[in-house]
């Protein structure tokens, strides 16, 4: 089974200002997907950035990084210089690459980021 | 342009009737998913499909079915089983595994019970 946690509920970053949303999980896989996608009001799912279990370097895409520790079980995401349309829900969410879990996407339960002009 | 189309966007149920989200795919995509999302909550999932005229429960299957008789479609029926159907329902897709196995989601379709 696979498990992803968000613990921070809501985030507030002022402009500009990089900010770090947490994410952990739980999985028995061998190798595994980590996923960041951003929910603007609107409702619409935005791919942000992609991690693999075996990828030796952390995962960087524009303004987003992820900060991967695999012997932690984290995979936090970095946004760096925040803006004011990054305010929206992030969600991490998880994957396996084989196996039964390979089609199972679990999600966390977000957190809601709020950049301050 | 590739992608996923839900339809309706919005829809309204009267209680004790079926009603059916429709989801379109044409990325070539393998197996789709159905999530529902509450207000403040993440998403939670429904049923997916790996593969044409297979599909598998999710974590809160009571109350819905699915079908997969077209590899570009996934149409998911809220039946008046379901006791509290008002939320947010996002379709997805993804690719077999490797990089770039992201999924791939339509705008959604917001469900209301009136």
């Amino acid at each position: 089974a696979q498990k992803i946690t968000q613990t921070q509920p809501g985030m507030f970053v002022q402009e500009k200002e990089a900010v770090t949303l947490d994410c952990t999980y739980d999985t028995s896989d061998p190798s595994y997907g980590l996923f960041w996608y951003k929910q603007p009001s609107s409702g619409e799912m935005i791919f942000l950035i992609y991690q693999g279990s075996y990828d030796q370097q952390n995962a960087t895409e524009g303004r987003y990084s992820l900060n991967f520790q695999k012997a932690r079980k984290s995979a936090n995401l970095v946004i760096s210089a925040s803006q004011l349309g990054d305010s929206a829900m992030y969600f991490c969410a998880m994957r396996g690459l084989s196996g039964a879990g390979s089609y199972q996407l679990t999600f966390g339960k977000g957190t809601k980021l709020s950049v301050i002009p | 342009d590739g992608g996923i189309t839900q339809s309706p966007k919005y829809l309204f149920r009267k209680e004790g009737q079926n009603v059916t989200l429709s989801c379109e795919q044409n990325l070539n995509h393998d197996a789709m998913y159905w999530y529902r999302q509450d207000p403040g909550q993440g998403l939670r999932l429904i049923y997916y499909s790996q593969i044409v005229n297979d599909f598998q429960k999710g974590d809160i299957a009571e109350g819905y079915s699915v079908s997969r008789e077209k590899k570009e479609s996934f149409p998911l029926t809220v039946t008046s089983a379901q006791k509290n159907p008002t939320a947010f329902y996002l379709c997805a897709s993804t690719r077999r595994g490797g990089r770039g196995t992201e999924a791939f989601f339509g705008q959604g379709t917001r469900l209301t019970v009136v």
